[in-house]
């Protein structure tokens, strides 16, 4: 079992509609919870951070972390062409070593005019 | 604009061939990380360093090896590469207890 499980899709939508994107994990440890956006033929970038369960909100994008149930969602309203992306859940586990993240596999998302 | 460059951004290869991905950052991080992406597997570690001086291994660090130069360059070398390692190859950077990681643009690496 993977530690982090995420749906890869692709998630196909029409614009405007409320899209959920969901992350499972397994691993305890994990302490910061984050989505990445990644554009076609780009690198990730950090679109949201989170530290404690409950909710994060940043203009049209809502992050949510349950540790309870190990489960994080990302919601994006008003959804818009420019979101079709790949987004990307990751979790940060601290070691001797120093600071990892931990990826889920990416899903798609779609949304068409 | 600063951030992390990474070159080459495309490399076709034959089979045991070798190569070097170079990464450098300027943003004065102290970590620096490099991925590999494929198809349904999400990002998955290779190799690791959390301040000059130090690497140490990620997820899949079969026939890679790594060297952190300087605190700006960390390398990635296929001493022969096989077709398995093809793929989407992301070096990042981070402070020890920053939010989130800045990734380079990739190099996309094809073995034939």
């Amino acid at each position: 079992q993977k530690e982090v499980e995420q749906d890869p899709g692709p998630l196909s939508v029409p614009e405007g509609a409320i899209v959920s994107l969901n992350c499972t994990y397994s691993n305890s440890a994990f302490q910061y919870f984050m989505w990445y956006r990644q554009y076609s033929r780009k690198g990730p970038e950090l679109l949201m951070y989170t530290y404690s369960s409950g909710n994060k909100e940043d203009g049209r994008f809502t992050a949510q972390v349950d540790k309870s149930s190990k489960y994080i969602s990302l919601f994006i309203r008003d959804s818009q062409p420019s979101d079709s992306a790949t987004y990307l859940c990751a979790m940060k586990i601290e070691t001797e070593y120093g600071n990892k993240l931990v990826f889920g596999a990416g899903t798609i998302l779609r949304v068409k005019s | 604009n600063a951030g992390v460059t990474q070159t080459p951004k495309f490399q076709v290869l034959k089979t045991g061939q070798s190569m070097t991905l170079q990464c450098a950052q300027d943003m004065n991080h102290n970590s620096m990380y490099w991925y590999r992406q494929d198809p349904g597997m999400g990002l998955r570690l290779i190799y690791y360093s959390a301040s000059e001086g130090t690497t140490d291994k990620g997820e899949v660090p079969n026939g890679y090896n790594v060297s952190r130069l300087n605190k700006r360059e960390f390398s990635l070398r296929l001493e022969s590469a096989a077709p398995s390692q093809t793929s989407v190859y992301f070096c990042a950077s981070s402070e020890d207890r920053e939010r989130g990681y800045t990734f380079g643009s990739g190099t996309r690496l094809t073995v034939v």
